[in-house]
């Protein structure tokens, strides 16, 4: 079946425009992450959904960075008035179940990359 | 901020040859996790072992994980041209929604 998708693949975005991230998860997979991965870097983390519930945003860099799945499939990761150390590429990932110290495995979508000039 | 130490950042060597990249991890851990990733495949799921366990096994992957040194080592055995890509730890805490703590990767590149 299909996997995770994201739109759009890349993204450039003048230093104070808003944009909107979009993913859609695989079927029926409850959990999804946000994750931000920088140039030579790993990802990492921004926000936990289970089902449409935000559980965890403790990644959030700052309140320009919101995030939602309403519900409880698509999520749209918005960032408000962009700045240059925005320029990352957002990956998104779902798993099946509910993962409170389980071990589901992760699947990610291409991500997007974001360029904010 | 990311918790995983990995080494070495970068490494080259020949189609055949047997690849070892190590990570190293800061806090107590529910299961460590590899991750490949090359601009063609995006991030993929590799090998996952649990906190109990101390090595385990998947193709021409071997992974071994040491808690008491926090830290785990995976092995690629006869490498092909086709494994060139950036490789991640990651780390899964019993408490985090399940979340993942990823490393800074290593660059593996294999010369045919």
């Amino acid at each position: 079946g299909a996997g995770v998708s994201q739109s759009p693949r890349y993204k450039v975005a003048k230093r104070g425009q808003d944009v909107a991230l979009r993913c859609d998860p695989i079927s029926g997979h409850v959990s999804l992450f946000w994750y931000q991965q920088a140039l030579g870097q790993g990802p990492e983390f921004l926000t936990y959904f289970q089902n449409e519930a935000q559980l965890d945003k403790s990644g959030l860099p700052s309140d320009r960075f919101f995030a939602e799945r309403p519900e409880g499939s698509v999520s749209t990761l918005k960032i408000q008035r962009t700045q240059q150390e925005d320029s990352a590429v957002y990956l998104c990932a779902s798993s099946e179940k509910r993962t409170s110290g389980g071990t589901d495995t992760q699947y990610f979508g291409p991500g997007t990359r974001l360029t904010v000039l | 901020s990311q918790q995983g130490e990995e080494d070495p950042q970068a490494l080259s060597i020949q189609e055949g040859e047997n690849a070892t990249m190590n990570c190293s991890y800061k806090t107590s851990i529910n299961n460590l996790q590899w991750y490949r990733q090359n601009s063609g495949r995006g991030l993929v799921h590799l090998i996952l072992i649990r906190s109990n366990e101390r090595e385990k096994h998947s193709g021409r992957l071997r992974v071994t994980l040491d808690t008491s040194k926090k830290s785990s080592s995976l092995l690629i055995t006869a490498s092909r041209a086709a494994d060139t890509a950036s490789y991640f730890c990651a780390v899964q805490r019993g408490t985090s929604y399940g979340k993942l703590t990823f490393g800074q990767g290593t660059i593996l590149t294999v010369h045919p």
